[in-house]
């Protein structure tokens, strides 16, 4: 049973637009939300995170928001450069428990 | 450089070999992870510990031994592997949180052991 969703596979977007990138989730319990950037060949590195008790949390270019009545997340990257081009998971956590979605792979275009 | 260290990168292997991977964490966090990365899947847990005590195991095949011997190191052994367990394993850490606790809570990644079984 999966818990966290990103529907889209991948994304393009041109240098210097806004990417966004979503995630669905279907539990109420998780209490932290969390952004990953992988590199093929890289582990995962953390970007960015926010707590159940927030909607929105801001560090430079990139912003998480969250929408708990509507178990979204969402990871605005403005703007856009192409050393963003990477796969992108959400990741959520309660306690010692971590579940990740599938990724989001964006490509972003000079 | 994450504080998370991985060895070796890459390992092939035969079917009937027995070999270990190894993680070390600089960064004074007392959970630790084995997760399996597989082509087109998502990340899936294999083994967490807890200071040094294991707290979940996801029916992960006995032929994947994990050992923590402290709350800084962490092996995976590994033995007579089918060719479908080849995949990225990836071990982690995070500070780790009590029961009750409300303080979120961040993982850590390695670079990763490339394994290839033949």
């Amino acid at each position: 049973d999966q818990q966290v969703k990103q529907n889209s596979p991948s994304l393009s977007v041109q240098e210097g637009r806004i990417s966004i990138l979503n995630c669905d989730y279907t539990n109420s319990m998780f209490d932290y939300f969390l952004w990953y950037k992988k590199y093929p060949a890289e582990g995962p590195t953390f970007l960015i995170s926010i707590s159940s008790i927030k909607d929105k949390n801001e560090d430079g270019r990139f912003t998480v928001f969250l929408n708990k009545s509507a178990k979204h997340l969402s990871l605005h990257i403005v703007p856009s450069q192409p050393g963003d081009s990477a796969v992108y998971f959400c990741a959520l956590n309660t306690g010692n428990q971590f579940y990740f979605g599938t990724g989001t792979s964006l490509t972003v275009i000079p | 450089e994450t504080g998370v260290t991985q060895t070796p990168r890459h390992l092939v292997m035969g079917m009937t070999n027995k070999k270990s991977l190894k993680c070390e964490q600089h960064l004074g966090h007392n959970a630790m992870y084995w997760y399996k990365q597989s082509a087109k899947k998502p990340l899936e847990l294999m083994f967490v510990y807890s200071l040094e005590e294991r707290v979940e195991n996801n029916s992960v095949p006995s032929r994947f031994s994990p050992e923590c011997p402290n709350s800084s190191h962490l092996f995976l052994h590994l033995h007579t592997l089918q060719p479908e367990d080849s995949a990225l394993y990836l071990c982690a850490s995070s500070q780790g949180v009590g029961t009750g606790g409300r303080t979120g809570n961040t993982i850590y990644f390695g670079e990763g052991s490339w394994l290839t079984v033949v």
